[in-house]
């Protein structure tokens, strides 16, 4: 069965700092992959997706990047968090050519003080 | 902006009554649409998919799908306090291929016993 997890689960950030959020999903091949942000009081934003290693598209312009150098592995990253980087923040995978189902990991959340 | 809307709540039922979701969406052209269910703390987990008009039952839950109203709903039958949780309506635009779903904000059920 396929599971996905992603790390770490709770950090806490001082503005300016860097960020590194990692995702990796078992059991399948060539996932879609998925990186969305649910800030207080607001719903799911799409932050990034990839249909495949190094492709990666941006939804909304912001200080994150996100990589993947591996088929199932998708990292989220910031050079320098901003206040409002504060959230939590959700890595989903569906396979190529679903309808539209998501499968979360377990959730970072990310406070920036 | 492609949008789903949905009342935040709290949407609050009585043990053992029906309740009753809903959600509006602006997309004519959407064909896919999911119901996840998200407890406080945790991540979004997929509990219904619908793709065509009328009801799809599964178990206590039904879900309702009006293309014409642009109009999708949940129903919880039984409802017990484990139900308690935030909704979130889910709507993909795409047939197949990459998977766009826009969340809406979710809506707050609690049970009360």
């Amino acid at each position: 069965s396929q599971t996905i997890h992603q790390w770490p689960a709770t950090l806490v950030q001082p503005v300016g700092s860097p960020l590194s959020l990692e995702c990796t999903v078992e059991g399948t091949s060539n996932p879609n992959l998925y990186w969305y942000r649910q800030a207080a009081g607001r719903g799911l934003q799409l932050l990034f997706y990839s249909v495949g290693i190094g492709q990666i598209s941006s939804e909304v312009p912001q200080n994150l990047s996100a990589s993947r150098p591996q088929d199932r592995q998708f990292i989220l990253s910031s050079k320098k968090l901003l206040l409002s980087d504060s959230g939590f923040y959700l890595c989903a995978w569906t396979w190529t050519g679903a309808t539209g189902e998501l499968f979360f990991g377990e959730g970072s959340r990310l406070t920036v003080l | 902006q492609k949008e789903v809307e949905q009342n935040s709540g709290p949407l609050s039922v009585p043990e053992g009554a029906i309740a009753s979701l809903n959600c509006t969406y602006s997309d004519r052209v959407s064909q896919s649409f999911f119901w996840y269910r998200q407890y406080s703390g945790k991540s979004p987990e997929l509990i219904m998919s619908i793709y065509s008009n009328g009801d799809k039952e599964d178990g206590r839950f039904t879900a309702q799908l009006n293309k014409a109203s642009q109009y999708v709903s949940l129903l919880i039958r039984d409802s017990q306090p484990s139900d308690s949780a935030t909704y979130l309506c889910a709507v993909n635009p795409n047939s197949g291929g990459y998977q766009k779903v826009t969340f809406g904000i979710g809506t707050k059920l609690q049970v009360i016993p």
